[in-house]
C-alpha cells in the first residue's frame, strides 16, 4: 500500500488557476470514487476541501474543484486568493478496509 | 459541529508504548460515524493509522496493525490510541479525525509525540 503521487509544488498568482494532480494505482484512486482532498495550513490540522471525487462539503467554495481519469484524480484552485497558500493532501479508498493519502502538495500564491 | 483534541504524553521511551487520548464534544462517540488516527512525520506528509466504530470494529493501516490498538471509551466519549513497541520513525504529530463515508470531516489540532530516550 504506497502513497499516492503529488507533485512536491505548485504555484501561481493571485486570479490565476493552479491543477494538483493524485496518481494512483488500479487497487485504489482507479477502481474507488472515494478520493478526497484536504488543504492544511502550517501548525494546523487538515481540513476537508473535496470528497467524493468532486463533491464540496458546504462552506468550501466553489473555486475549488475535483475530477478523476484512470488512475489519476485532481484538484484544481480556480482564482488562486492569498489564503490558498497551504500543502494540500488526496486520500482514496483502498479496499481491505483501508485508506492511503497522497505525499503531499505545497501551493504557493505569487 | 464535532469537535475533537488530543491528549498525551509529548515524549516516549524507544521500545515503549504510546498512548494517546481524543476527547469528542459536540457529538456523540455513538453517532454513524468512523473514529479515526492520522499521523505527520516532522516535515512530512499523512499516513492513516486507523479507526474504530462505536461497535467496536477495528480496521488498521496493514503496516501498523501489528503494533496498533485502537479502542474506545462511549461513557466517556473518547476513544484511544496505542501503538507498542515505538522508534524514532514513530516520531509524529498525531491526529485524531472523524467521518463517514470515506472521508474525514473532522479533525483535531494534534499532538507532537517524540520518541526519544
Amino acid at each position: 500500500q504506497s502513497a499516492l503521487t503529488q507533485p512536491p509544488s505548485a504555484s501561481g498568482s493571485p486570479g490565476q488557476s493552479v491543477t494538483i494532480s493524485c496518481t494512483g494505482t488500479s487497487s485504489d484512486v482507479g477502481v474507488y470514487n472515494y478520493v478526497s482532498w484536504y488543504q492544511q495550513h502550517p501548525g494546523k490540522g487538515p481540513k476537508l476541501i473535496i470528497y467524493d471525487v468532486s463533491k464540496r462539503p458546504s462552506g468550501v467554495p466553489d473555486r475549488f474543484s475535483g475530477s478523476k481519469s484512470g488512475n489519476t484524480a485532481s484538484l484544481t484552485v480556480s482564482g488562486l486568493q492569498a489564503e490558498d497558500e497551504a500543502d494540500y493532501y488526496c486520500s482514496s479508498y483502498a479496499g481491505g478496509n483501508s485508506y492511503v493519502f497522497g505525499t503531499g502538495t505545497k501551493v504557493t500564491v505569487l | 459541529q464535532v469537535q475533537l483534541q488530543e491528549s498525551g504524553p509529548g515524549l516516549v521511551k524507544p521500545s515503549g508504548t504510546l498512548s494517546l487520548t481524543c476527547a469528542v464534544s459536540g457529538g456523540s462517540i455513538s453517532s454513524t460515524n468512523w473514529w479515526s488516527w492520522v499521523r505527520q512525520p516532522p516535515g512530512k506528509g499523512l499516513e492513516w493509522i486507523g479507526e474504530i466504530y462505536h461497535s467496536g470494529s477495528t480496521n488498521y493501516n496493514p503496516s501498523l496493525k501489528s503494533r496498533v490498538t485502537i479502542s474506545l471509551d462511549e461513557s466517556k466519549n473518547q476513544f484511544f490510541l496505542k501503538l507498542s513497541s515505538v522508534t524514532a520513525a514513530d516520531t509524529a504529530v498525531y491526529y485524531c479525525a472523524s467521518g463517514a463515508w470515506y472521508k474525514w470531516d473532522y479533525w483535531g489540532q494534534g499532538t507532537l509525540v517524540t520518541v526519544s530516550s
